[in-house]
This record gives C-alpha cells, structure tokens and sequence, in this order.
C-alpha cells in the first residue's frame, strides 16, 4: 500500500481566486491521479499527473483552470484556478501501487473545497 | 468516459445481517476496485479484483466478477454499525486507459446497530 496525505484538508475560498492543493506519497510511485467529487456525486477522474511532462486532462478538464505539477515521484499540485461555487467539491489524489500481481490504486484523505 | 451503475442506490439492515451491493459497467476491464468512504472522507481500499478472476474473498469481505454480462457484487456478511458508509466500485479498462478508474454511482450502507 502506500500512505499518501494531502494539505489543506479543507478550505472556504471566494469566487475568483485560486487555490492549490499538495499531496504527497511516502514512496516513489509512478502513476498519480487527481479526482473531483461533487457534492452527493461519484469521483469523476480530472488528470493523470506525469513526472517531467505535461498532466493529461480528461475530457471537460483543462489546464487552465486546473494546472497540475509532477516535479518529482513523490508529490503533486493541483490548483484550482479562478473558483466559482460550481468548483466546491472534494478533490482527491491517488496513487497507483504495484506489487507482484496486482495494481491497487490508493487514495488521499481529499480536500474538501468550498467556493462562497 | 462511461460510469457503471450500482445498486441498490441505498442499503439499510441491522447489524448482523450480509449485504449485497452491485455493480454493472459498460466496457471490458483489466480489473475492478471496491473502495469505501466514510462521510465524504478520503477512499479506503478494499479489494481488487482482475478481469480473469471471478471470486475473491478478503475478511468478510467477498467479491464476484463475472465479465460476460459485466456485473460485480460486493458482499459484506455479518455486517456491524462500523460498516456503514459509501460503497463504490470502480473499474480499469487498461490499454490506453491504464491506471484511469471509472466509478460506478455507489451504495450508501446503512447498518443499523
């Protein structure tokens, strides 16, 4: 497994600023993930966090308003950029974690975000 | 990307009693995840499942995955108060696709003590 945390655990912020989550992992993993879940919804995966490259958004993400840092194995950025209400929701990170046979995919605590 | 679906949407018993959760999705899998959250809070791991399996058992835990009509259930036995929460699956279609889950809706348990 691995023990991944994630600061701030929660934060109230107005409309129109930014905001930038960190999540940290206690060993060196490959693959990282970061997702959103919505209010009373499911986790809907925003990007895939490469090291050294670009995040690679899904569909209906862009990097404007959620840029995504990698700069090393261990830890990643999001931010949250120019919130609007719509954008209150918990924000998750995951990690991907190999042993002989498997690939388990670990999640942080979240940060629950909300934009008033 | 595709969200499964679970049900039922919502799961209430007394302790003691199994529950029964499931899932069906719309693509073929590398392997599918259950996870539980507690009130909103981070995802707990609980076990994984791969596509060329169709049985797994963890604790009371027991999961079945049968790929021909793309359904999993989860079953929890004997539940307890501390059971109660958020129920999700979520699968990994693998390829170019590999390491991105796609969550089903979920169960919310309730477990009355």
């Amino acid at each position: 497994s691995a023990v991944i945390s994630q600061k701030p655990s929660r934060d109230i912020c107005q409309r129109g600023t930014s905001l930038t989550i960190q999540c940290q992992v206690d060993s060196q993993v490959t693959m990282m993930f970061w997702y959103r879940q919505q209010p009373g919804q499911s986790l809907t995966l925003i990007a895939t966090a490469n090291q050294g490259s670009e995040a690679t958004y899904e569909s209906g993400f862009v990097i404007d308003k959620f840029p995504i840092s990698r700069p090393n194995l261990t830890f990643s950025t999001l931010t949250v950029s120019n919130m609007s209400p719509e954008d209150s929701s918990i924000y998750l990170c995951s990690v991907e974690v190999w042993d002989s046979h498997y690939n388990e995919q670990f999640f942080g605590p979240g940060t629950r975000l909300t934009v008033l | 990307s595709q969200q499964g679906e679970e049900d039922p949407q919502a799961l209430s018993i007394q302790e003691g009693e199994n529950a029964t959760m499931n899932c069906s999705y719309k693509t073929s899998i590398n392997n599918l995840q259950w996870y539980r959250q507690n009130s909103g809070r981070g995802l707990v791991h609980l076990i994984l499942i791969r596509s060329n399996e169709r049985e797994k058992h963890s604790g009371r835990l027991r999961v079945t995955l049968d790929t021909s009509k793309k359904s999993s259930s989860l079953l929890i036995t004997a539940s307890r108060a501390a059971d109660t929460a958020s129920y999700f699956c979520a699968t990994d279609a693998g390829g170019t696709s590999y390491g991105k889950l796609t969550f089903g809706q979920g169960t919310i348990l309730t477990v009355h003590p």
